[in-house]
């Protein structure tokens, strides 16, 4: 079964200071994952998806993610926090039903970001 | 010009009752979802819907029961509200072919006292 471990409920950064978001993930095959971003009272939006091509992946925002397979590993960085980054992030894995037609998203515990002045 | 829109935002009620949420999507998607996040923000899938097919039905209470008039839209119908079904409740859509990608509308706080 496929699932995601997100290692800090919650991480507090200061504005301009790099950001790193911890997600581990576990699959029985080549997963496609993912890093949803909810801010305050908002629904979720989508950061950036890797889906079995290049490693490394850029999100809008400046965000960017490395799927490391040898680590089993998908974290989420940004080289700047700024405070509008505020806001609860998901790491998400992909869990296909058998057809390449639906499936379903698995959602971690989700990080609190929060960026103080 | 909202993609994926939900009514109402917020919903409160007394246990027992019966409430129904809508959902709407203009994305000219085929495939519809309800997910339940709860107090401690952990969200799970509930339901999804292909075309007015459903797809995916996890171990949801059978007080629960979507309903898909056409493919523009999921509406959410609950039976006898209990205390435990306070939460924030999503819609999303996404193309047929391309689940992994879903928009999501703004959420639905139901609280039930």
């Amino acid at each position: 079964a496929q699932s995601v471990t997100q290692l800090d409920s919650h991480v507090s950064v200061s504005e301009g200071t790099p950001v790193l978001l911890r997600c581990n993930y576990s699959s029985s095959y080549s997963p496609s994952l993912f890093w949803y971003v909810q801010h305050p009272n908002k629904g979720l939006q989508l950061l950036l998806k890797y889906t079995s091509a290049a490693t490394l992946v850029k999100g809008i925002n400046g965000f960017e993610a490395e799927f490391k397979k040898s680590e089993t590993s998908f974290h989420l960085t940004k080289p700047s926090a700024h405070m509008s980054d505020a806001a609860e992030y998901f790491c998400v894995v992909s869990d296909p039903s058998g057809s390449s037609n639906t499936g379903k998203l698995i959602f971690g515990q989700g990080t609190t970001l929060q960026v103080k002045p | 010009d909202t993609a994926v829109s939900q009514t109402p935002k917020y919903l409160v009620t007394q246990m027992g009752n019966d409430k129904s949420i809508k959902c709407e999507q203009n994305l000219g998607h085929d495939t519809m979802y309800w997910y339940k996040q709860d107090s401690k923000k952990f969200l799970k899938i509930m339901f999804s819907y292909n075309n007015k097919e459903l797809i995916i039905n996890e171990t949801v209470p059978n007080r629960f029961s979507p309903k898909s008039p056409d493919k523009a839209h999921l509406n959410l119908h609950i039976n006898s509200l209990e205390l435990g079904d306070s939460a924030v409740y999503f819609c999303a859509s996404s193309r047929r072919d391309s689940y992994n990608e879903q928009f999501f509308g703004p959420g639905t706080r139901l609280t039930v006292l």
